[in-house]
């Protein structure tokens, strides 16, 4: 079944671990982003990626960093994590709709991360 | 640089009712428009997009419409039901793929 998959659901960790968040899509799309949303809070984009060796920062300045070596991967790294990186993190990827620019995109369940 | 807002931040209604969710932008620039669903601490679930070049869409009890020139959407919930409580949330795609999110409307559909 073409999905999108985010592990770990929910991630407790001290100041100071390196933490990987992961991402991947079993969908075939080029396209995938990274958003981060407090509780309560609007999503902000942090980083997308058109396809593979391709990414970007978003909107948002985050100290995290992404990959983009295969195509359905997209995995977000925190290589020293603080209590301001609490958050979740969502992960999505898009397809182009066949219109000029025109993409839908699909949204995995999240990673609720905590930083003691 | 492109705002999205939505009105009203939070809605309680009685179930049965039929209700409307209200999103407004700034650029009139846009690919498309998406709606959203979340439930809290969860992911995003799509409900409805809209093309460009679409006035609107229907899905079950769900219909969205688009009023790009005035930059304008909204949704329409029919016979609103409690599993229907979540934050609805409203996005439309820029130039860049990217997509500008509104700060939701919460919903509550009381039995």
């Amino acid at each position: 079944e073409a999905d999108i998959y985010q592990t770990p659901r929910y991630l407790v960790i001290g100041t100071g671990k390196k933490i990987t968040l992961e991402c991947s899509q079993t969908m075939g799309h080029d396209k995938m982003y990274w958003y981060q949303q407090d509780p309560g809070m609007e999503l902000h984009l942090i980083h997308y990626s058109y396809g593979v060796n391709s990414t970007e920062k978003g909107d948002l300045s985050s100290e995290s960093t992404v990959s983009r070596i295969r195509t359905e991967h997209f995995p977000l790294t925190l290589e020293s994590a603080r209590p301001s990186h609490t958050s979740q993190y969502l992960c999505a990827s898009s397809t182009h709709l066949g219109g000029q620019g025109e993409n839908e995109q699909f949204f995995g369940p999240g990673t609720r991360l905590t930083v003691l | 640089k492109q705002e999205v807002t939505q009105i009203p931040a939070a809605l309680s209604v009685p179930e049965g009712e039929n209700l409307v969710l209200n999103c407004s932008f700034t650029d009139s620039a846009i690919y498309n428009l998406q709606w959203f669903r979340q439930d809290p601490g969860k992911g995003l679930t799509s409900l409805l997009l809209i093309q460009s070049s679409q006035r609107e869409q229907t899905s079950g009890r769900l219909n969205a419409s688009l009023d790009k020139s005035s930059g304008r959407s909204t949704l329409y919930i029919a016979a609103s039901q409690p599993g229907d409580s979540a934050t609805y949330l409203c996005a439309v795609e820029d130039s860049s793929y990217k997509l500008i999110f509104g700060s939701g409307t919460r919903l509550l559909v009381r039995p």
